[in-house]
Formats: C-alpha cells, sequence, structure tokens
C-alpha cells in the first residue's frame, strides 16, 4: 500500500530534550515536507526537500531541523523542544510535480502529535 | 500573511442538504487549488482540485468551484452526509510543488 508513515504517532517530553519524528514513504517520491497543524492557523509549511540532499526552510523552521540523506526518508529534529512546539505535526510527499501533475497535490502521513512539557 | 483563508471556522448542515464551503485566496498567481478532508486522528488525505482555466469541477458529490475575479473558490456537496463530517482545507499553488493552506472549516452533517 503506497503511504507516508510517521512515528511516533503520539509524544510527550520535557522542555530542552532532543527529539525526533521519523517519516517514511514507499512510492518513491523526491518531494517531501513537513508541516504543523494549530487551531486556528492551518497547516504551515516548517521545511521541504526537493530531492534527497536538498531541503529549504517553510514558512515556520525555527527550532527544527531536517535532513534527507534517503530518498524515502525525511525526519524532522528539534535539538530543544519548547513548549510552543507542542502541535499536531504531519508529513507529506508527492511526485516532482510539473504544471500539469499538480492534480492531487500532496500524500500526508497520519500526524505525530507532540506535547512538550 | 495567510495568502489562503477560510472565515468560516465551522459549519453545521443537516444530512441530505447541501454543504457549501468557502475559501479565498489574495495572490494573483494561483493558478490550481485543491481540497483535503480530514478526519480526527488521520492525515489529511485529497478530496478534488481544479486548475485556474477552469471554473467548475465535478466529482460525484462534490463540485468545486472557481471564481478567479473574486479570488474566491467554494465545494459544494450535495447531498450531505454524516460520512462528511471532517475538516476541509482547500489549499492553493502558483508553482511546482509548493501549496498553501487555508486554517480549515469543521463541517458537522446532523442526521
Amino acid at each position: 500500500e503506497a503511504q507516508v508513515t510517521q512515528n511516533p504517532r503520539y509524544l510527550i517530553t520535557v522542555t530542552g530534550k532532543k527529539l525526533t519524528v521519523t517519516c517514511s514513504q514507499n512510492m518513491n517520491h523526491e518531494y517531501m515536507s513537513w508541516y504543523r497543524q494549530d487551531p486556528g492557523l492551518g497547516l504551515r509549511q516548517i521545511y521541504y526537500s526537493m530531492n534527497v540532499e536538498v531541503t529549504d526552510k517553510g514558512d515556520v523552521p525555527e527550532g527544527y531541523k531536517v535532513s534527507r540523506k534517503e530518498k524515502r526518508n525525511f525526519p524532522l529534529i528539534l535539538e530543544s523542544p519548547s513548549p510552543n512546539q507542542t502541535s499536531l505535526y504531519f508529513c507529506a510527499s508527492s511526485p516532482q510535480m510539473r504544471d500539469w501533475g499538480r492534480e492531487r497535490g500532496y500524500t500526508f502521513g497520519s500526524g505525530t502529535r507532540l506535547t512538550v512539557v | 500573511d495567510q495568502q489562503v483563508k477560510q472565515n468560516s471556522p465551522s459549519l453545521s448542515v443537516q444530512e441530505g442538504r447541501i454543504s457549501i464551503l468557502n475559501c479565498d485566496y489574495t495572490n494573483s498567481m494561483f493558478d490550481y487549488f485543491l481540497w483535503y478532508k480530514k478526519y480526527p486522528a488521520e492525515g489529511p488525505t485529497f478530496l478534488i482540485s481544479i486548475s485556474s482555466i477552469k471554473d467548475k469541477n465535478e466529482d460525484g458529490r462534490f463540485t468545486v468551484f472557481l471564481n478567479k475575479s473574486a479570488k474566491h473558490l467554494s465545494l459544494h456537496i450535495v447531498p450531505s452526509q454524516p460520512g462528511d463530517s471532517a475538516v476541509y482545507f482547500c489549499a492553493a499553488s502558483y508553482t511546482g510543488n509548493q501549496f498553501y493552506f487555508g486554517t480549515g472549516t469543521s463541517l458537522t452533517v446532523i442526521p
């Protein structure tokens, strides 16, 4: 089954304790991205990657890191989590889109609910 | 600044009636628009899309309308069913892989 897999689904951690949320896709997609969803703010992009070893900042990158060493994996790293990073996180992937190929947008993972206390 | 806006955080509709979800955008460069549906504890899933060369696209009970002059799109669900109860996000793009999302509208269909 074609899918984007995130782990863990739920995570409670303490301020300052480094954590990694993993994301893996099995569709050979070039493009991967991380979003956070917060009440009243919708989905905001954190980082994205156009291909292996190519990453760039989205709208809210502060406090996050990413890496793309393999095509299928795109982990999100919080070096020193803070309470304002408590949120619902989604990983997404898509094939490289040309103008005619944007019909279905992204495939999203099921989400990771992170609480930082 | 939010380039894609959904001004109604929530909407309640009786089963069998029409649901109309609205979305406004500010960037006139946007030329592709999508609607996603999200159930609790799941990721958003693709619902329907429309290119700026069209003003309407239908898929079963779902129709998306695009008014480029007003920078407005809407999603019509007819007839609404209880299983349609979810959060709906609109998204817009003007190049490649970059999509900009609205804040979402929570639809409740009352049996």
